[in-house]
């Protein structure tokens, strides 16, 4: 079955640490991808997306990710952390030209001032 | 733009009775989808709608109803609430072409007691 699966549940750092979050995705069509934040108290919002071309995708606060088809992974990271992004994050694939999103459980991650 | 809106943020509803969640987006989207969000779980579609008049059972349908009488509307109906039914429930819509993002509603917590 198509799955996406985010290894973390739970993710403490100091602030100014670098961040790397896992995504993999079992799928071996077309996919586009997705980072969702959601802090806290606060609805979904979209970091950032990779649909085709540079694998090495840039989003919004200095977030980044790389698509690695091979390993089937899409990691999200951030070389370096500040207190607001405290948060749970979200990886999501869409795979072929289905309407669907297939979401990972989400990683909290919490930073410490 | 308001966006994505539901109503209520949050409701406790009582074993058996029925509530209808309301969502409601203002950008002319074609696509609507509604998800439940549970602890360590991610998002899982309930039901999701391609244009008016139009509805298709997602991963986790039972125990809900959806309709789309209009392009605006997609209205998220428990007939007969149950304890497993308490989660946290996101709205999105989408628009058909260019962008594939989806964009989500503030949530609606229910708690079935």
């Amino acid at each position: 079955a198509q799955s996406v699966s985010q290894h973390n549940h739970h993710v403490i750092l100091s602030e100014a640490a670098s961040l790397e979050l896992g995504c993999n995705y079992s799928y071996g069509g077309t996919v586009n991808l997705f980072w969702y934040v959601q802090y806290p108290g606060q609805h979904l919002q979209l970091l950032l997306k990779y649909f085709s071309g540079d694998p090495l995708v840039k989003g919004i606060k200095g977030f980044e990710a790389e698509f690695i088809k091979s390993k089937f992974s899409f990691n999200l990271r951030k070389p370096s952390v500040q207190w607001s992004d405290t948060a749970e994050y979200f990886c999501a694939v869409r795979m072929d030209s289905n309407y669907q999103l297939i979401w990972g459980a989400g990683t909290k991650l919490i930073i410490k001032p | 733009n308001a966006g994505v809106t539901q109503t209520p943020k949050f409701r406790i509803l009582k074993i058996g009775q029925s509530m209808t969640l309301q969502c409601t987006q203002d950008m002319n989207h074609n696509y609507m989808y509604w998800y439940r969000q549970d602890p360590g779980m991610g998002l899982k579609l309930i039901y999701y709608s391609v244009g008016a008049g139009i509805t298709d059972k997602g991963e986790v349908p039972n125990g809900y109803n959806v309709s789309r009488s209009t392009t605006e509307d997609f209205p998220l109906r428990l007939e007969l609430a149950a304890p497993s039914q308490t989660s946290v429930y996101f709205c999105a819509s989408r628009p058909t072409s260019g962008v594939n993002e989806q964009f989500f509603g503030p949530g609606t917590r229910l708690t079935v007691l």
